[in-house]
């Protein structure tokens, strides 16, 4: 079955670039979506269709997809960023909502 | 949009129960509807998929224990849970699964309740 593989954590200083990957097989042929989670919170859509960002999602939030890995990429990260990402897909061949595991944000 | 949902409670193994996710600022019965739940420090697990025209999906670590369903007069989606096991304790959520036909893409939860905890133990 398909598989979404995602770092447990990146780690990156306040004003610095955060890139946060979604592997899987051949993924470029699939439309990616991230979602963001902060603690106690419900999680929120920041991209979809991998880069298009919902209304009221800020433009410092931007993502790519190509080969076999997608990015969702954060620029001058803030604490505000301080949040687990995932990543999903729809998959065609099961009929399944796929979720990556998960990366947790640390702003240092 | 909003997303209300209710229903957790705490159950005993085998036991069921019905989850309900209220809906304002669309319809139920025009959108496609999901659950995704989410363990105690886990990730986030896709559940179960209602489609507009009444196509259901159902993860295989739920099949046959699980039903989505919706009740368009009160715009409410349900989700029925049954035989619970202490791995399905989980915080559930439901949300709107939705595309965005200018993008040509493919569909995504844009919206998403606050989550209701199903808690099962003795």
């Amino acid at each position: 079955s398909y598989v979404l593989t995602q770092p447990p954590s990146v780690s990156v200083a306040p004003g610095q670039t955060a890139k946060i990957t979604c592997g899987g097989d051949n993924i470029e042929s699939e439309n990616v979506h991230w979602y963001q989670q902060k603690p106690g919170q419900a999680p929120l859509l920041v991209l979809y269709d991998d880069t298009y960002r919902p209304s009221g999602i800020t433009e410092r939030f931007s993502g790519s997809n190509s080969g076999s890995t997608a990015t969702l990429t954060i620029n001058r990260v803030d604490a505000g960023d301080e949040a687990d990402y995932f990543c999903q897909v729809w998959d065609s061949k099961t009929d399944h909502v796929l979720f990556g595991g998960g990366t947790t944000l640390t702003v240092l | 949009v909003q997303l209300v949902e209710s229903g957790g409670t705490l159950v005993q193994p085998g036991g069921s129960l019905r989850l309900s996710c209220a809906a304002s600022g669309f319809s139920v019965g025009t959108n496609y509807m999901g659950w995704i739940r989410q363990a105690p420090g886990k990730g986030l697990e896709w559940v179960s998929l209602l489609y507009a025209g009444g196509y259901t999906f159902y993860a295989d670590s739920m099949k046959g224990r699980v039903s989505i369903s919706r009740d368009n007069s009160n715009n409410t989606l349900h989700l029925q849970l049954n035989n619970l096991k202490a791995e399905d304790t989980a915080v559930y959520y439901c949300a709107r699964y939705f595309r965005n036909v200018a993008t040509h893409g493919d569909y995504h939860f844009d919206h998403w309740g606050q989550g209701t905890l199903v808690t099962v133990s003795s």
